[in-house]
């Protein structure tokens, strides 16, 4: 299976400020994915990055508070604009293969 | 609307008893099952999938799942559990078709294991 680098593995941020999180597969891949993971709770989906194109977000994200850039097939950043204590959370990016799919280690992200 | 539903919250089991993981999913078509494993500070592994063929799936760590399409269940089993199954287990589904395809995932139950 695809081996998922990311980083940074946690941060703690101010609020107002953003933070950048990297995303690199060892593989090419058509897909990627941007999950976060409030306290406590499950994963929600963010949004869906297909190289080449716009990224589609679901319900609920914006693409000015969660911009996305996904340059080649095998790299994807994720961008937690303004932040506030509300985005507190783990993120995680996967990537989809035949089998499955894969998911990186997340970043812990906390907001103060 | 799809979704995907896993009753029970927390489960307190005694080690080497046997388990059971609840979920059931919406989904009009035959779905993609998942069962992954958060352990604590940890990032998700997958258990096993159902994605066609014998509805008896086996994992690893010991875990099976059976699908049952008649009560839209895909609930996840082990005959003896161990100290170390203590996590947060979450069941997926794929939906979505024609390059939309995304994984949405139950709330999540998580697993104590008592000595």
């Amino acid at each position: 299976s695809a081996v998922i680098s990311q980083k940074p593995s946690r941060d703690i941020c101010q609020r107002g400020t953003s933070l950048t999180i990297q995303c690199q597969v060892d593989s090419q891949v058509t897909m990627m994915f941007w999950y976060r993971q409030q306290p406590g709770q499950s994963l929600t989906l963010i949004a869906t990055a297909n190289q080449g194109s716009e990224a589609t977000y679901e319900s609920g994200f914006v693409i000015d508070k969660f911009p996305i850039s996904r340059p080649n097939l095998t790299f994807s950043t994720l961008t937690v604009s303004n932040m506030s204590p509300e985005d507190s959370s783990i993120y995680l990016c996967s990537v989809e293969q035949v089998f499955g799919y894969t998911f990186g280690s997340g970043t812990r992200l906390t907001v103060v | 609307a799809q979704s995907v539903t896993q009753p029970d919250i927390h489960i307190t089991v005694s080690e080497g008893a046997s388990l059971e993981l609840r979920c059931n999913y919406s989904y009009g078509a035959t779905p993609y099952l998942f069962w992954y494993v958060q352990s604590p500070g940890q990032g998700l592994q997958l258990l096993l999938k159902y994605f066609s063929g014998d509805t008896l799936v086996q994992g690893i760590k010991g875990f099976e799942a059976e699908f049952k399409r008649s009560q839209s269940s895909f609930n996840l089993r082990k005959p003896s559990v161990h100290w170390s199954d203590a996590a947060e287990y979450f069941c997926a589904v794929v939906w979505g078709q024609g390059g939309s395809e995304k994984l949405v995932f139950g709330k999540g139950t998580k697993l104590t294991v008592n000595p």
